[in-house]
């Protein structure tokens, strides 16, 4: 398949390592967020989502960290496996703007076995 | 559940020709929205659709135009290409309006010569 991404940052990570992925978005009036990972050749896959009155939520591997005073926004997973590998963007939408999300420019991860 | 299909998945057009796009949304969607993906970006909304009408727009020309059909399946248009149209366009359906989940299929590979 295509690359998603040319020149795009990199995290790379060791299998069984966990990994941590960061994005910073700049509305203060955003108040629901979510993870996508594409791979190369398809559309973005969801992987988990946090609304605004939320810090935190666990998924199965994946964990969303939600810091609303820096508009900071993580993504943590745990044991990444080589299928991990893909380009990760976090997405941000307002309920004043509910019909349209905003992509961050993405983060490669790569995991070596 | 097929989810989110999109045709073609590749398609080569010349330089102020006219493409059309299809989208069939996830069962039970009744919402598809747009989205551009040039290499090494992030997606950019194109536009959304609802009930068979446009509601709400992103910041391309009106060379972008779409359409809704009452099975809830879309197509988008785009006249007089040119070569920066060349991108991923892809789909996403959700369930209704707000902030909920997007579905995106696997896109369109579009490469304007």
């Amino acid at each position: 398949g295509e690359s998603v991404g040319l020149h795009l940052p990199t995290l790379s990570v060791q299998e069984g390592d966990n990994s941590i992925i960061n994005c910073a978005y700049s509305n203060s009036a955003s108040d629901y967020f979510i993870w996508y990972k594409q791979e190369s050749g398809k559309g973005p896959q969801f992987i988990i989502d946090i609304r605004s009155n939320m810090d935190k939520r666990q998924g199965q591997r994946v964990t969303v960290l939600l810091n609303k005073t820096v508009k900071h926004l993580s993504l943590q997973i745990a044991a990444t496996q080589p299928g991990d590998s893909a380009v990760y963007f976090c997405a941000e939408n307002t309920r004043f703007n509910t019909d349209k999300l905003i992509f961050g420019t993405g983060t490669r991860l790569q995991v070596f076995p | 559940d097929a989810g989110v299909t999109q045709s073609p998945t590749h398609l080569i057009k010349t330089r102020g020709q006219q493409v059309t796009l299809r989208c069939s949304p996830k069962s039970g969607h009744d919402t598809v929205s747009w989205y551009q993906q040039a290499l090494g970006q992030g997606p950019q909304f194109i536009f959304q659709y609802y009930e068979e009408e446009e509601r709400q727009r992103g910041n391309f020309p009106d060379r972008f135009s779409g359409h809704q059909f009452p099975n809830y399946s879309s197509e988008l248009n785009v006249n007089a290409l040119l070569l920066g149209d060349s991108a991923l366009y892809l789909c996403a359906s959700s369930p209704g309006t707000g902030n909920t989940e997007a579905f995106f299929g696997q896109g369109t590979r579009l490469t304007v010569v």
